[in-house]
Order: C-alpha cells, then structure tokens, then sequence
C-alpha cells in the first residue's frame, strides 16, 4: 500500500520562510506533487517533482529524495495569503486502480501571522 | 487556461432522494476525470477514475451502486449520489487530467461541491 506522512499544522509569521515535509511510501512512483487548498475551495498546482532535486517557481520551492521517500516545500517571503492547507500528492502506477490518479497525504495546515 | 467547473456549489436534499453533480473541463478535452472527498480538516480521498466512453474504475471501499459515474464526453463527467444518506454529507472535488497532457500531467481541481444531506 501508500503511506504519505506530513505535519498537521505550522505556524509562522509574515515574511519568514517555512518548510513543510512529506514522507512518502509507494509501489510504483511516478511523480509528487504540492497542491495549495484555501478552506472550502478546490486545491491549486504549486509544483511538481519526479527526479531528485530542487524545483524553484518564484517563492516556492520544491525538493524531492526519491531514495529517501522524502520531499518538501519551501516558502520564502510568507505572505498572510499563504495562510492555507498545503497537500503532498503522489501518482503511483501500482497501488492505485487506475493507476493514474493522485494519492494525498491529509494535508498541512499553514497559519501565517503578522 | 485549464479551468474545470463543477456544479451545483452547494446542495442540501433530503434523507433518500439522490443528487448529480456535474464536472466539466471549459476549455479542454479531459479523458480522464477524478472524483475526490473530502472530510472537514481531512485529506482528499479518491473516489474513483472516470474515462471517457467506458466504466469507472472505483477505489476500494467505494460503492459503485451508491455512486454512479458518468463519462459521456471528452468535458463532462457526472457524479450522482444515489438515495443519499446523512453520512454521504461531504465536499466533493472532482479533477481532469488534460488530454493533451500538459508540463506535468497535472490534474486540474473543480471548485467541489459542498453536499449536505438532511
């Protein structure tokens, strides 16, 4: 089966930088991605990673250790809009039934303060 | 570009009676679609995968009967939640894969649809 592990909350203030960390188990993988969900809406493409190594897109950052099962998300210049949940995703070719979808973990909730 | 749409927003109905929930790909041809849940403060949880032209294939755990999956077109999938039930209260997300493919083969996420049952 899957395992995706990520802290439930963080908290930071306005202009910091913050790393959220996943760790990730899976059969078959084939890609991670970072999505940004605001409460009650639909979660938004931050970033995705398939090879080892840091992907930077403006002020967020993504880095993946495929043998270390492990990624995380950087984000520099917190902002009070960052204030959201961010969600690890792995695309597994193995464990799911269709075996294109996307696997999240819960999710981490990012509380940004002035 | 890549915007998937998702009606209705919101939908309260009766113990019972069931609800369609409609997800469409504005501005691209999707073959596949997804459909999500998800729990107050919880994580998405795959339903099932919607193709286009052919059966949906469901997660474990997933009722096929309760959840009816139609793909009839390359942008629109369809969701009803048959004789729904209290439990089945829930925000669902559906999401389209480009068929074109895209930089990554990212998903694109629907608005959800917030459904409460009586």
């Amino acid at each position: 089966g899957q395992n995706i592990d990520q802290p439930t909350e963080m908290t930071a203030t306005e202009g910091a930088i913050v790393q959220i960390n996943c760790t990730y188990q899976t059969s078959g993988f084939n890609g991670l991605f970072w999505y940004q969900q605001h409460a009650g809406e639909a979660p938004t493409f931050l970033s995705y990673n398939v090879l080892d190594g840091l992907e930077e897109k403006g002020r967020f950052s993504s880095f993946l250790s495929r043998s270390k099962g492990y990624s995380y998300l950087l984000l520099k210049e917190l902002q009070m809009k960052d204030s959201a949940s961010y969600l690890c995703a792995v695309r597994d070719w193995m464990t799911n039934q269709a075996g294109t979808a996307l696997i999240f973990g819960k999710g981490t909730t990012l509380s940004v303060s002035s | 570009g890549a915007v998937v749409s998702q009606h209705p927003s919101r939908v309260i109905c009766k113990s019972g009676t069931s609800v369609k929930i409609e997800c469409r790909s504005l501005d691209f041809q999707a073959t596949t679609m997804f459909w999500y849940r998800q729990f107050p403060k919880k994580s998405l949880m795959l339903m099932a995968t919607s193709n286009e032209g052919s059966k949906a294939t469901y997660e474990q755990g997933v009722e096929k009967d309760k959840f009816l999956i139609n793909h009839a077109s390359l942008t629109l999938s369809t969701l009803t939640v048959t004789s729904a039930h209290p439990e089945d209260s829930s925000f669902y997300i559906c999401s389209a894969r480009d068929r074109a493919g895209g930089s990554y083969n990212e998903q694109f996420f629907g608005p959800g649809t917030r459904l409460t049952v009586l």
